[in-house]
């Protein structure tokens, strides 16, 4: 099972700041099989990123994914307080099963 | 577009089977260009795949419910099913179904349902 480690657990900013979010992966995901979901509160899940770096639709310029191998990173540049959710990672390889990250919380002051 | 709705019970006593099903409208599962998947969240917990079943009744599921699981697809009524057996207060969560895309490139969740609480008590 390729385990999927986000770090920080938790981070708070200030409308405006740049947050960085990491996801780390126990095995190479290549570039392609990682994809990044946002949970307001008591929401369903939305789509962000996939493929590691692509917005999905309707999903504001200010979300950038990177990173390949075990490595990746979602950005959201200048915040907004509707950005206050928890984000998530996933890994969707031929390897089953698919996992998700444990959850970044972002807060904004 | 796609929508998916979760249905079933709400309350379901330990030891006893928890069954759910998924209702697919603006897509059809006969099409065969998706997984139709079901992930859980416990209270206050991060997100966890379950299962998916293809539209030929093809199934994979989690190592840790694969004892206990049976994800079923009925293609006459457009609806996939959950079926979990044994349950304790650990399977109390919101169950989501949700599609991925039988792409290779492209099995990522786009598309979930509202999800349904189902809690585990006597």
């Amino acid at each position: 099972e390729i385990v999927l480690t986000q770090s920080p657990d938790t981070l708070s900013l200030s409308p405006g700041e740049r947050a960085t979010l990491s996801c780390r992966a126990s095995q190479s995901l290549g570039t392609r099989f990682l994809a990044w979901y946002q949970q307001k509160s008591g929401r369903t899940p939305r789509l962000l990123i996939y493929g590691a770096f692509t917005r999905a639709t309707g999903i504001p310029d200010r979300f950038s994914g990177s990173g390949s191998g075990t490595d990746f990173t979602l950005t959201i540049t200048r915040l907004e307080p509707e950005d206050s959710a928890v984000y998530y990672c996933q890994h969707y390889s031929n390897q089953l099963p698919w996992t998700f990250g444990q959850g970044t919380q972002v807060e904004i002051k | 577009q796609v929508h998916l709705q979760e249905s079933g019970p709400g309350l379901v006593k330990p030891s006893q089977t928890l069954s759910l099903t998924c209702s697919l409208s603006g897509d059809s599962i006969s099409s065969g260009n998706y997984y139709w998947n079901w992930i859980r969240q416990r209270p206050g917990k991060g997100l966890e795949w379950i299962g998916y079943v293809f539209h030929t009744g093809a199934t994979h599921y989690s190592p840790s419910l694969e004892s206990r699981l049976t994800v079923s697809v009925d293609t006459s009524s457009n609806t996939f099913s959950l079926r979990l057996t044994s349950v304790t207060a650990a399977d109390t969560a919101v169950y989501y179904c949700a599609r991925a895309a039988f792409d290779p490139f492209s099995r990522y969740f786009d598309s979930w349902g509202p999800g349904t609480l189902v809690t585990v008590s006597s």
